[in-house]
């Protein structure tokens, strides 16, 4: 299995471009999540899927967008791309929910600088 | 609000000797608290997992353990190596929402 991987790994934008973070599973888990790191500061979920067709806002979820049309994959799509956005990028899943004490899997990140 | 305060924010120990990191959170209904590891440009990766019941929890050298009367988690790490240096992230879930409230991490530096 390769657990959960992303693309691209480094990405620059000019401000008010757009472009599409990907992230697949193959572990067959509902639930999907992704989170942004800023320096120094706690991971804060941004928007989470549990299952197929089925998606929620997190903490921070303006200025992105999700989908979720499969159940391996949740892309998210950053929409006039602005300079607070530059973070790094973790897509996560788990088997059920967090209350359920499944193990968190997350993938490897995207870099992502807002010029 | 549900908060996750972790310290110390960073330490630096010599390769060999044992550390403790500190956990205190205020999420509540309480329904566990895991324990993740962060190498430096990383996804985290989890290393313990406890539910309400459990109060202590081990993984190779790391031994979490967790009261949930007074709201703190530790993680121990035992006879520390150079790979431990990394970012330790206590994580707490809430019931219902079922969604993860994160701490700041602890920056390990393990020196030779």
């Amino acid at each position: 299995n390769a657990g959960v991987t992303q693309t691209p790994k480094f990405r620059i934008l000019k401000i008010g471009q757009s472009m599409t973070l990907q992230c697949t599973q193959d572990m067959n888990h509902n639930y999907m999540y992704w989170y942004r790191q800023d320096p120094g500061m706690g991971l804060k979920l941004i928007y989470y899927s549990v299952g197929a067709g089925i998606t929620d806002k997190g903490e921070v979820p303006n200025g992105y967008n999700v989908s979720r049309s499969t159940t391996e994959d949740f892309p998210l799509r950053l929409e006039l791309a602005a300079p607070s956005q530059t973070s790094v990028y973790f897509c996560a899943s788990t088997r059920t929910s967090g209350t359920s004490g499944d193990t968190q899997y997350f993938g490897p990140g995207t870099r992502l600088t807002v010029l | 609000k549900n908060q996750v305060e972790q310290s110390p924010q960073s330490l630096i120990i010599l390769e060999g000797k044992n550390c403790t990191l500190q956990c205190n959170y205020t999420v509540s209904p309480f329904s566990n608290l895991r324990w993740y590891k962060q190498d430096t440009g990383r996804g985290p990766v989890s290393l313990t997992i406890m539910t309400f019941s459990e109060n202590t929890k081990s993984n190779g050298r790391y031994t979490a353990t967790l009261d949930a009367d007074t709201k703190q988690s530790s993680l121990h790490i035992t006879a520390s190596q150079l790979s431990d240096s990394a970012s330790y992230i206590c994580v707490v879930s809430a019931t219902p929402h079922s969604t993860l409230t994160f701490g700041k991490g602890t920056m390990l530096l393990v020196s030779p």
